[in-house]
């Protein structure tokens, strides 16, 4: 099984609605990532949750939404969803032991299109 | 602007010989570096790193190479395999504001071929 799952994978919808990316983990890491993957971009930090009540705004935070539900649940919201933001969305979860805590584990993706 | 940068989107590669996969940083401040491999429908995986107090970090076939004065970091993996062929990604620790973030640069493609 895998150690951080994405739901859903894909996801196509319209303009203006709120959409949910869950990600969960069975690591017991602390510490959790939502990053957004462009062409030509790579990846890029949109919030981050050390431990359930730390959540911090990443470097494209806006339009974006996060919630920590328990230690192994990160979910990213958009709340009036724009073309823009399609995108390949990965959530990350890292240790925050000595240098483990440099080397985030990534899920698999979820490929979101907004038309 | 992009603290970390991959100025090359793709390499080619024949099996058997060297790839150099090159990326450069702009904040000194940076402290820690690493390599990520990404396979199409698959989140990226961590391959290789290394600590500004060192210049060389070697793991079998691949070999991190650290030049602090130039802000420049190269992958290198010999001898190339078409199992390698991905996209590659460097990344930067950020320790600004008390919290542990990775910059990433844009990625490059390798493809290694027969």
């Amino acid at each position: 099984d895998a150690d951080v799952t994405q739901t859903p994978r894909n996801r196509i919808t319209k303009t203006g609605k709120r959409i949910m990316l869950e990600c969960s983990q069975t690591k017991g890491h602390d510490r959790m990532y939502w990053y957004r993957q462009d062409p030509g971009l790579g990846l890029r930090l949109i919030y981050y949750s050390f431990d359930v009540k730390d959540i911090n705004k990443g470097e494209i935070s806006d339009g974006y939404s996060v919630s920590r539900q328990a230690q192994a649940k990160f979910s990213l919201s958009l709340e009036s969803a724009i073309p823009n933001q399609t995108a390949l969305y990965f959530c990350a979860t890292s240790d925050k032991q000595g240098v483990s805590d440099n080397e985030q584990f990534f899920g698999p993706g979820t490929r979101l299109t907004v038309l | 602007d992009q603290q970390v940068k991959q100025n090359s989107p793709s390499l080619s590669v024949q099996e058997g010989r060297i790839s150099i996969l090159n990326c450069d940083y702009t904040n000194s401040m940076f402290d820690y570096f690493l390599w990520y491999k990404k396979y199409p429908a698959e989140g990226p995986t961590f391959l290789i790193s290394i600590s500004s107090i060192k210049d060389k970090n070697e793991d079998g076939r691949f070999t991190v190479f650290l030049n602090k004065s130039a802000k420049h970091l190269s992958l290198h993996i010999v001898p190339s395999q078409p199992g390698d062929s991905a996209v590659y990604f460097c990344a930067a620790r950020d320790l600004s504001g008390g919290y542990n973030k990775l910059i990433f640069g844009a990625g490059t493609r390798l493809a290694v071929h027969p």
